[in-house]
């Protein structure tokens, strides 16, 4: 089975720190994807990535930025918390334009 | 750019059939149109998807209309455990390319009543 893990299921972090949200893949996808799930407003795509060392906006990238140094890798960068980043964040992968296996979730809360 | 639409809710009988529409009009010819669910607190989950022919597996049926502007999941024996909400999306191919399509919206909430 394709197991999509991500790092940490709870964060508490202040405003203005920088948080890393990391995840890894275990089946060789090329595509490596970041959303965030927020009440009311669906799945919003901030980021993918469909290779090492590329990236591509997705349609709320402002205030975030990622990085994938290696394949099973995707890490997404808050540079400065803010309250309006709290949110629940979801990995998922894929190969070529299958279909999405996706993580668990991180819930962030940012005081 | 292939955007979808789905109605916010549905209510459903337990036992009965289960029938979810998506609408995407603006859909290409080499979309294809995927389906997940998403239970309370987990990651969305992957059903089933097609292109022009209807697709069955063991979780679901789809149904595509022959223009392809929209189609219909069904779940043949609702049970309580696929209260979920439910999406429908058409992503283009984005190796490269961008990633048209692959923001979820907010899907159908589903609810099988007992």
């Amino acid at each position: 089975d394709v197991k999509v893990t991500q790092s940490s299921r709870y964060l508490v972090k202040r405003t203005g720190e920088k948080v890393f949200l990391e995840c890894v893949q275990d089946m060789d996808h090329e595509n490596m994807f970041w959303y965030r799930q927020d009440p009311g407003l669906g799945l919003r795509l901030i980021y993918f990535s469909y290779d090492v060392k590329m990236k591509e906006k997705g349609d709320i990238p402002e205030g975030y930025s990622v990085s994938r140094e290696k394949k099973e890798r995707f890490s997404l960068i808050l540079e400065s918390a803010s309250t309006n980043q709290t949110s629940m964040y979801l990995c998922a992968s894929s190969w070529g334009t299958g279909e999405l296996f996706f993580g668990e979730g991180s819930r962030l809360t940012v005081l | 750019d292939a955007k979808t639409t789905q109605p916010p809710s549905m209510d459903c009988a337990e036992g009965r059939a289960a029938n979810l529409p998506c609408n995407h009009s603006t859909i290409s010819g080499n979309e294809y149109v995927y389906w997940y669910r998403q239970i309370h607190s987990q990651g969305p989950q992957y059903i089933i998807h097609g292109l022009k022919n209807n697709e069955t597996n063991e979780m679901a049926s789809l149904i595509i209309t022959e223009d392809r502007k929209s189609s219909t999941l069904i779940l043949p024996h609702a049970t309580l455990r696929d209260t979920a909400v439910y999406y429908c999306i058409a992503p283009l191919t984005y190796s490269g390319g961008g990633a048209d399509g692959l923001t979820f919206g907010k899907g159908t909430h589903l609810i099988i009543q007992p």
